[in-house]
């Protein structure tokens, strides 16, 4: 049974550009949730996720930034117009309900804007 | 405020020695506590909670201790070896879903 897999584990994008991170649950989740973290600090709660609905985004930018979890595939967190301040490790966790405890976090997706 | 503080960011410790990690909060209201280990290039790995109820909770080499009246939550490792190095940060749970994640204390074992 296979952990949360995100990827890209490294996204190299020049300011401009759009960065799309990849998460896909363990299996038999439906509950996705998407963190952001600074280096040398905690993780910043950005978004919560059941199949096909944002239950909570109250953690995103208004702007630029957006996530989905379609009914199949991956959960997508998508940046539009990457500027510097994007780079960050950007981690998902996923859960069978609803809780943060139960929550399993995959090994991030490392951003670098250059 | 809502917020989640750890004393020390940088904790060095004796191989074999026991090992205490700090934690303060501010919010009164939260369910329960966690504490993640976070090694380096992974993602955080849940090693411990306690619910605003409990005073203490016992695991594997870990104890969790919660202090209400001071807001203040701890992390003992018993014996601590090298597989322990790591960065170590408490988190509050709210709304059942969302942490609120302190800023992490690194653990160095000392041989």
């Amino acid at each position: 049974n296979a952990g949360v897999m995100q990827n890209p584990r490294h996204l190299v994008r020049r300011r401009g550009q759009e960065a799309r991170l990849r998460c896909s649950p363990m299996k038999g989740h439906s509950h996705v949730y998407w963190y952001r973290q600074l280096p040398e600090e905690g993780l910043k709660f950005m978004v919560y996720l059941q199949k096909e609905n944002i239950i909570d985004e109250s953690g995103m930018p208004k702007e630029r930034f957006s996530a989905e979890f379609p009914k199949e595939g991956p959960s997508i967190l998508r940046i539009q117009q990457v500027v510097r301040g994007d780079s960050a490790a950007y981690f998902c966790a996923s859960s069978g309900g609803r809780g943060g405890t139960e929550a399993f976090f995959g090994q991030g997706t490392r951003l670098t804007v250059v | 405020g809502e917020s989640v503080g750890l004393h020390l960011p940088t904790l060095s410790v004796q191989e074999g020695d026991n090992s205490i990690i700090n934690c303060a909060y501010s919010n009164s209201a939260s369910d329960y506590f966690i504490w993640y280990k976070q090694e380096s290039g992974k993602g955080p790995q849940f090693i411990i909670d306690i619910r605003s109820n409990m005073d203490k909770r016992q695991g594997q080499r870990v104890t969790v201790l919660l202090n209400k009246t001071v807001k203040h939550l701890s992390l003992q490792i018993a014996a601590t070896q090298p597989g322990d190095s790591a960065v170590y940060f408490c988190a509050e749970n709210m709304r059942n879903y969302q942490l609120i994640w302190g800023a992490g204390t690194k653990l160095i074992i000392k041989p």
